[in-house]
């Protein structure tokens, strides 16, 4: 049975920080792995979607690798800013329907 | 752009009653998807929907759960009799094809009483 973890479960940091998110999940065979951002409260906004065959994606201040073999992704965060608080989820696809199984967060907290 | 929509925002439901969530997927989405997330804990799959027919179910979805796509817009889940530890958030997604992006709505915050 997959399980995901995320490390750590909560981080303060100063505004203009570069900052790295873990992921870890216990099955390589999977589809897919996704990164969410979600806001308290609210739901889950898509941030990156890493393929099986991919090492890594990227978008604007935001780089998502993925290393299958040992089971493991980070998300890395630029420059980061106040508006950049918030819970971010990673999950992970390991039968190709979506049925993604997340972890339980890291909560982000970027002071000015 | 193109967003997952779902009604209510929040719902009060007394216990034993029956709830029918609401979702509009993005329009050319052929997957759809309910997850849920209890106060606190991990969001949760349910079940997914491709075709009008559920192609996969986790082991919280049982009799009392149910999904429709009534329409060529709507996508529904059905609690038929509901308990206190169905609080949570329900959330709808949507993909276009398997093994994509899913893109989640805003979520139903259900409260049993």
């Amino acid at each position: 049975k997959q399980e995901v973890t995320q490390i750590p479960a909560a981080l303060s940091v100063p505004e203009g920080e570069n900052l790295v998110l873990n992921c870890s999940f216990t099955d390589s065979a999977i589809y897919n792995l996704q990164w969410f951002r979600q806001d308290p409260g609210k739901g889950l906004t898509s941030l990156l979607l890493i393929q099986s065959s991919q090492r890594e994606q990227t978008s604007g201040r935001l780089n998502a690798s993925l290393d299958k073999s040992s089971g493991r992704s980070t998300l890395y965060i630029a420059a980061s800013q106040p508006g950049d608080s918030a819970t971010y989820l990673c999950a992970v696809d390991s039968r190709g329907f979506q049925k993604l199984v997340f972890g339980t967060g890291t909560r982000l907290l970027v002071s000015p | 752009e193109p967003e997952v929509t779902q009604t209510p925002s929040h719902q009060v439901t007394q216990m034993g009653q029956e709830v029918i969530l609401r979702c509009v997927p993005i329009s050319n989405h052929l997957y759809f998807y309910w997850y849920r997330q209890i106060l606190g804990q991990k969001v949760e799959f349910l079940v997914s929907f491709y075709n009008n027919e559920i192609s996969e179910k986790s082991e919280i979805f049982d009799d009392q759960f149910s999904v429709e796509r009534p329409d060529g817009s709507n996508f529904t889940l059905k609690i038929r009799s509901t308990k206190l530890e169905d609080s949570a958030m329900y959330f709808c997604a949507s993909s276009p094809i398997s093994n994509t992006e899913a893109f989640f709505g805003q979520g139903t915050r259900l409260t049993v009483v």
